[in-house]
């Protein structure tokens, strides 16, 4: 059983589109994360959500918009999409304290033609 | 915020050999996880170690948390251990700040 499931794997789009990421953890974590990973490897949190409540958002541009239905998923939805966007996206999930270390997603590779 | 430095940037090891990778921070932290991304990009959890010393197989990982740094230690590396090797560390609450990474490359 995969522990932290994303979709879709690669997503490739034109400028201007909107486009969403989801992400599901089996682990009964009840905090998850989005990261982003840049062309230099460098990771970056954007989000986190501790039982579907916003408690971490950093500098991202609004377009970008985390939905948590519950606790075990937390999407990610882009609007009007730049070619700055393209990247890596990265779900994790943890328990609440981040104790016993993250578990990470397989990624989203996204492409902004 | 925090700063998170690892060294070297790059190293290329034979087979067989042991490397030592170094992460420094700026600040008292209450969470450091060690992560391996291997060249298919998936990011690997391989300790979470706040403070002191602990083994997995070939790899083990020590915390000096009064002086600030970690270190994680490969040994009889195999070309399996490739990829890149992030050190993260959180002050408060589970916001993770990740390093550059170190690249390994190991050669058969």
């Amino acid at each position: 059983d995969t522990a932290v499931s994303q979709t879709p794997k690669y997503l490739v789009t034109q400028m201007g589109n909107d486009k969403s990421i989801k992400c599901e953890q089996n682990l009964g974590h009840d905090t998850m994360y989005w990261y982003k990973q840049d062309s230099k490897k460098f990771l970056k949190i954007m989000f986190s959500y501790n039982n579907k409540e916003l408690i971490i958002n950093e500098t991202v541009p609004n377009r970008f918009s985390p939905k948590s239905p519950d606790k075990a998923h937390l999407n990610l939805h882009i609007n009007s999409l730049e070619l700055g966007d393209s990247a890596v996206y990265f779900c994790a999930s943890s328990h609440v304290d981040g104790n016993y270390g993250y578990t990470f997603g397989s990624g989203t590779r996204l492409t902004v033609v | 915020g925090i700063q998170v430095e690892q060294s070297p940037p790059d190293l290329i090891l034979q087979e067989g050999a042991n490397s030592t990778l170094r992460c420094n921070f700026s600040d008292s932290v209450n969470n450091l996880q060690w992560f391996h991304q291997n060249p298919w990009g998936q990011l690997i959890n391989l300790f979470y170690i706040p403070s002191g010393t602990k083994q997995n197989g070939r790899l083990s990982a020590t915390t000096v948390a009064t002086e600030r740094y970690s270190l994680l230690y490969i040994s009889s590396s195999q070309t399996t251990d490739s990829g890149v090797y992030f050190c993260a560390v959180s002050e408060y609450g589970n916001k993770l700040v990740f390093g550059a990474g170190t690249i390994l490359r190991v050669k058969s």
